[in-house]
């Protein structure tokens, strides 16, 4: 089975600029999400959707972060402009409903802002 | 609100030592799931188990085991004679779950804590 798929695995910007995060999650899962991880901390979820649907974006900074996902598969995650503080692994995971069951995690898009 | 504390940063062992990583939880929820994470350097999440609130049985896996003691909002994951493979963050979360036992799937990560077995 194949797994969540990320790109890109890493990206350097200026700041003020904009960048986008793509996802395909595994065949099957209706339930998506985004995840931010700053070095040396644990994963926070940024947005959580229910087919194409958002369920929880309460983390989500507004001004600047959206996030939409096409069709209820495919999502993207954008950022503009972008802060230094955004520098971080951007994760996206699937997972089969809202069960959390088949909880599973892409490899991850390491955005470093300079 | 829901907390996950791991209190131990980093731990070092050298390898066939047993150690053990701690996790605190908090939560309102009497139904909630538990999870433990492995993160190695190459920086993808690996699952490594999931358990519900109502499920305290300890369950070991091969040279791993994990302690959930609801009564002190534990759950604890030991490894049984460290190689240095094991090496890796290792992170507890929490995932609330809302009515009729379905979790919500959010999850709740602890800072995590930074393994290193040595040779």
């Amino acid at each position: 089975e194949a797994g969540v798929a990320q790109s890109p695995r890493y990206k350097i910007i200026e700041k003020r600029q904009s960048v986008a995060f793509w996802c395909n999650p595994i065949s099957g899962h209706a339930t998506l999400y985004w995840y931010q991880q700053i070095l040396g901390q644990g994963p926070k979820l940024l947005i959580q959707f229910q087919n194409n649907g958002v369920v929880d974006d309460s983390q989500l900074p507004k001004d600047r972060f959206s996030a939409e996902r096409l069709k209820g598969v495919d999502s993207t995650l954008k950022i503009q402009p972008a802060k230094l503080e955004d520098s971080a692994v951007y994760l996206c995971a699937s997972s089969f409903g809202q069960g959390g069951y088949g909880y599973t995690f892409g490899s991850g898009t390491r955005l470093t802002v300079v | 609100a829901q907390k996950v504390t791991q209190a131990q940063t980093e731990i070092s062992v050298v390898e066939k030592e047993d150690v053990t990583l701690d996790c605190v939880y908090e939560t309102r929820d009497t139904t909630y799931y538990l999870f433990w994470y492995k993160q190695p350097p190459s920086g993808e999440l690996v699952f490594l188990i999931r358990r519900n609130s109502f499920d305290e049985q300890n369950e070991i896996s091969g040279r791993y085991s994990w302690n959930f003691q609801k009564s002190t909002s534990s759950f604890n994951f030991t490894i049984t004679a460290s190689q240095v493979v094991d090496s890796a963050v290792y992170f507890c979360a929490l995932s609330e779950a809302g009515a009729g036992g379905t979790s919500y799937g959010k999850l709740t990560f602890g800072q995590g804590t930074i393994l290193t077995v040595h040779p």
